[in-house]
């Protein structure tokens, strides 16, 4: 079972923050919170990822709650480009051969 | 670079047929998996490995065998194919940093297979 809840769906308006939650209330300690989004059935593709402290690069901002229990992943400007099927995983950083597990994700639309 | 490439990208089966699915990567990552998703559905890992020679099962491996003979493809085998193998599948591979710490998986674009 996946270890993460997330909305099934969201709309965001062109040019403004989409802020995508997610809650993964079970996370133990050696567990980081890894983001994917995929575009129209492409592959997936690694978005960010943390442990506990805030997370920004180029593609957005990972902002992990101090319990770790929850988090919010921002793209700061949305575009058109940006609909997709965004996944909030939770995964054990050091375990050799550790998989990705997915659940149903969020899916954002963005519209103009 | 290319990074991971799937072949076929689209493959059409008749009940019963076998097919072999493959996943070459050229980042000498040690850790390779076959993935399938299903219409409105998020991934599910079939099978896994995690260096050359290895194999482990995944969520979802009956029907399916895989190998790994060198450490930069990953075949994925359907002996006998099913309607309910209609999929797409997706490989990818990920590596451990000096740290220990896992790296992001790369995914390659998948193969859209039919099963009728």
């Amino acid at each position: 079972d996946a270890k993460t809840t997330q909305p099934p769906s969201m709309d965001c308006a062109e040019g403004r923050a989409a802020n995508l939650p997610c809650n993964h209330s079970t996370i133990s300690g050696n567990e980081y919170v890894y983001w994917y989004r995929q575009i129209h059935s492409q592959g997936p593709q690694y978005i960010i990822h943390g442990l506990k402290n805030n997370e920004t690069n180029e593609m957005a901002s990972l902002i992990i709650t101090e319990d770790r229990k929850s988090s919010t992943l921002i793209l700061p400007h949305a575009t058109l480009r940006d609909t997709a099927v965004y996944y909030c995983i939770v995964r054990e950083g050091h375990n050799a051969g550790n998989m990705l597990t997915f659940g149903g994700g969020t899916r954002l639309m963005v519209k103009p | 670079n290319a990074g991971v490439t799937q072949t076929p990208k689209f493959r059409v089966l008749k009940t019963g047929q076998s097919m072999t699915l493959l996943c070459a990567q050229d980042m000498n990552h040690e850790y390779m998996y076959w993935y399938r998703q299903d219409p409105g559905m998020g991934l599910r890992l079939i099978h896994y490995s995690v260096g050359e020679g290895t194999t482990a099962k995944g969520e979802v491996p009956d029907g399916y065998n895989v190998s790994r003979l060198k450490k930069q493809n990953f075949l994925l085998g359907l002996e006998s194919a099913a309607p309910s193998q209609t999929s797409v599948y997706f490989c990818a591979s990920s590596y451990l940093r000096w740290t220990g710490e896992n790296t992001e998986a790369f995914f390659g674009q998948g193969t859209r297979l039919t099963v009728v």
